[in-house]
C-alpha cells in the first residue's frame, strides 16, 4: 500500500494482559521501526528491522516487549504482561534505506492504555 | 550520543504572522539529516522538511524553511503566513546517515490565533 497501516487504533488492556499490535509498511520498503510515544509527546525508539531481521533493537525492554516482521505478514510488537507505563500511543514507520536520502513515514500509531 | 534540543514547549502566533521555532542538536557525526515532523491533534506524524547536513543551502517547502547553521549545529523551522490548520505539534528530529533510528525533540506546541 502507499501508506503505513496499523491495527487497531485503540487497544485497552488490563495491567498484566498481553498487547499485540500490528504495522503493515508501504509497499517496497525494506525498513521498519518502532517507536514509543508517552504522555509526554517523547518518542522513544524500540526497535528496527531491515526486511524480516532485526536491525537495531537497543531501545526494546526485552523482558516484556517482543517484535517480529515476518515475510507476508504485518510486522507485530507484543507486550507480555503490560504494566501501567506502557500505556502510549505506539507508533510504526517504514523507509525504503537507511542510506542517502532518508524519510520515515509513519503510521497512525495505535494508542495502548493500560489500565 | 546524539540529543535534539527544542526549548520552546509552546508558541503562539497570529494567522498570517510568521513564526520560527528553535531546535538545536549535539553530535560528532559529520553525515546527518535533520527533519521537522508536525502532530497534529489527530496524532498522524507528517513530515514537513528535510535538510541534508552536507548541503549548505537552506531547504524549502513551500511556506516552511529552516535555517540552517551546521557550525552552531542549529536547524530552527520558519512559517510564513501562517494558517489556522499549521496548529500541531512540532517536532524536530535528527538521522545519522547508515543508522536507523530518529532522534526526537521534546516538541513545540504551536497555537495560530485568527
Amino acid at each position: 500500500g502507499e501508506e503505513v497501516a496499523q491495527t487497531p487504533k485503540h487497544l485497552v488492556r488490563g495491567e498484566g494482559q498481553k498487547a499485540k499490535l500490528y504495522c503493515a509498511p508501504i509497499k517496497g520498503h525494506s525498513y521498519v521501526f518502532w517507536y514509543q510515544q508517552v504522555l509526554k509527546n517523547e518518542f522513544k525508539f524500540l526497535i528496527s528491522f531491515q526486511n524480516e531481521n532485526v536491525f537495531d533493537e537497543t531501545g526494546m525492554p526485552k523482558e516484556r516487549f517482543s517484535a517480529k516482521c515476518l515475510p507476508n505478514s504485518p510486522c507485530s510488537l507484543e507486550i507480555q504482561a503490560t504494566k501501567l507505563e506502557d500505556s502510549a500511543v505506539y507508533f510504526c514507520a517504514s523507509s525504503q534505506s537507511t542510506l542517502g536520502p532518508h524519510e520515515q513515514y509513519f503510521g497512525p500509531g495505535t494508542r495502548l492504555t493500560v489500565t | 550520543a546524539q540529543t535534539v534540543t527544542q526549548s520552546q514547549p509552546e508558541m503562539s502566533v497570529q494567522e498570517a504572522e510568521t513564526v520560527t521555532l528553535s531546535c538545536t542538536y549535539d553530535t560528532s557525526e559529520n553525515n546527518y539529516y535533520l527533519f521537522w515532523y508536525k502532530q497534529p491533534p489527530s496524532r498522524q506524524m507528517i513530515l514537513v522538511i528535510r535538510q541534508e547536513a552536507y548541503k549548505q543551502q537552506n531547504a524549502t517547502e513551500n511556506r516552511f524553511s529552516v535555517n540552517f547553521q551546521k557550525a552552531a549545529k542549529s536547524f530552527s523551522l520558519k512559517i510564513s503566513d501562517s494558517q489556522l490548520g499549521d496548529t500541531a505539534m512540532y517536532f524536530c528530529a535528527f538521522f545519522v546517515y547508515n543508522t536507523d533510528k530518529l532522534i526526537f525533540g521534546t516538541g513545540t506546541r504551536l497555537q495560530v490565533f485568527p
